[in-house]
């Protein structure tokens, strides 16, 4: 069965600078996609970015990227230039892509992520 | 935008009592899920559905059940609650789509109280 593990419940950044959130997974298959969920304090969750695993280039958007390497089955958050608004807890997400596989989302445990003003 | 409405935001039920969580999509999306969340053990899959009447038990599906009659809207029913009930669920949905990176939509969430 597939894992996903997040192992800082929580991180602080000041405004302006650079964070990183770690994400490891576990999974014998090879074809799969790897989200991040925002979920802002007492609102919805929203997704942040995603990636395709036959995808080698990783995935950007704005001031949010991931470093993805598939042989060591990690998937991490960089947010550049903090902001107030990224306070929130972040999950990582797992999902098959195969016909054969489940389409089942697989999540973390959460990341608090605080932003220090 | 897709719209998932969760019927309540705040609700309040006393130890056996059967109640029922409402959600709602606007985006004829096939799949639909619902799930438990819990600080430190993140979100949990109670039961999910691919189809009209068609569901598939979670991780942790003891002690819930399920209506889906109508494509847009999937009920989750906690038969006789009880006090470990307590939590915030997730209703959320998505495409059946399995080549394409989809993700999931979620509702604001109902944070459960059983007393």
């Amino acid at each position: 069965a597939q894992t996903v593990t997040q192992s800082q419940p929580e991180m602080s950044v000041q405004e302006a600078e650079t964070v990183t959130l770690s994400c490891t997974y576990d999974t014998s298959e090879s074809d799969y996609y790897l989200f991040w969920y925002k979920q802002p304090p007492s609102r919805q969750m929203i997704l942040v970015i995603r990636q395709e695993a036959y995808k080698q280039q990783n995935a950007t958007e704005n001031r949010f990227s991931v470093n993805f390497q598939k042989a060591a089955k990690s998937f991490s958050l960089k947010i550049s230039d903090s902001q107030l608004g990224d306070a929130a807890m972040y999950f990582c997400a797992y999902r098959s892509a195969g016909t054969s596989g489940t389409y089942k989302y697989i999540f973390g445990t959460g990341t608090r992520l605080k932003v220090l003003a | 935008d897709v719209k998932v409405t969760q019927s309540s935001r705040y609700l309040v039920k006393r130890t056996g009592e059967k109640v029922f969580l409402e959600c709602v999509q606007d985006m004829d999306h096939e799949n639909m899920f619902w799930y438990r969340q819990d600080p430190g053990l993140g979100l949990r899959l109670i039961y999910f559905s691919y189809d009209v009447k068609m569901k598939e038990k979670g991780d942790i599906p003891e002690g819930y059940s399920v209506s889906r009659e109508k494509k847009e809207r999937f009920s989750l029913i906690l038969e006789s609650a009880s006090t470990n009930q307590t939590s915030m669920y997730l209703c959320a949905s998505g495409l059946a789509r399995r080549s394409v990176a989809q993700p999931q939509h979620f509702g604001d969430g109902t944070r459960l109280s059983i007393l």
